[in-house]
């Protein structure tokens, strides 16, 4: 699976827009963009994911560049309950084999 | 909305000790999964299993470690003879055929003593 690059930390103001960049500029073409997020201590959970095309859902949008070789979560209005830390993991799907690998991630604090 | 479930939510046991970690994963999902992570380091994936046998483990996951289906509805995690290194977060998660979202659990955080 390709490598990741994310920013260590980030803040953001509660009700604006909290944008998280990362790069996986080694992804090959059947690799997917997750996204999941660790509020302290707890298990991850689970909040998008793409090939190319940008996704939105209820929690947040993925803008994936036209190479892939970038992407950026985003939370539209952030909340204090959007502090947590998020990662981005490159994988491919394979069935039966779907472990995923978390880096460092980026710690996002929302500030009121 | 269903859930992973795990307990204990915390367990503390003494070095050398058996300790048996318990999951419930969501009741229709096949794929079963143990994580861990070390205080203040990233998570770290352990073993995942599928139709009743292991598919894929990590070198963390030596002899030391076995899991276990035993019923319809629980997963477990077993650690035969605990080292002061193996206290951590234990996160178990679950997935659904043809789905690609983990669900996990809120973890068992083990102290070795």
């Amino acid at each position: 699976d390709a490598k990741t690059t994310q920013p260590p930390s980030m803040d953001c103001a509660e009700g604006r827009a909290a944008n998280l960049p990362c790069n996986h500029s080694t992804i090959s073409g059947n690799e997917y963009v997750y996204w999941y997020r660790q509020i302290h201590s707890q298990g991850p959970q689970y909040i998008i994911h793409g090939l190319k095309n940008n996704e939105t859902n209820e929690m947040a949008s993925l803008i994936i560049t036209e190479d892939r070789k970038s992407s950026t979560l985003i939370l539209p209005h952030a909340t204090l309950r959007d502090t947590a830390v998020y990662y981005c993991i490159v994988r491919t799907v394979i069935q039966g084999a779907q472990k995923l690998v978390f880096g460092q991630g980026t710690r996002l604090t929302i500030n009121p | 909305e269903p859930e992973v479930t795990q307990t204990p939510s915390h367990q503390v046991t003494q070095m050398g000790q058996e300790v048996i970690l318990r999951c419930v994963p969501i009741s229709n999902h096949l794929y079963f999964y143990w994580y861990r992570q070390i205080l203040g380091q990233k998570v770290e994936f352990l073993v995942s299993f599928y139709n009743n046998e292991i598919s894929e483990k990590s070198e963390i996951f030596d002899d030391q470690f076995s899991v276990e289906r035993p019923d319809g509805s629980n997963f477990t995690l077993k650690i035969r003879s605990t080292k002061l290194e193996d206290s951590a977060m234990y996160f178990c998660a679950s997935l659904a055929e043809n789905y690609n979202e983990q669900f996990f659990g809120p973890g068992t955080r083990l102290t070795v003593l």
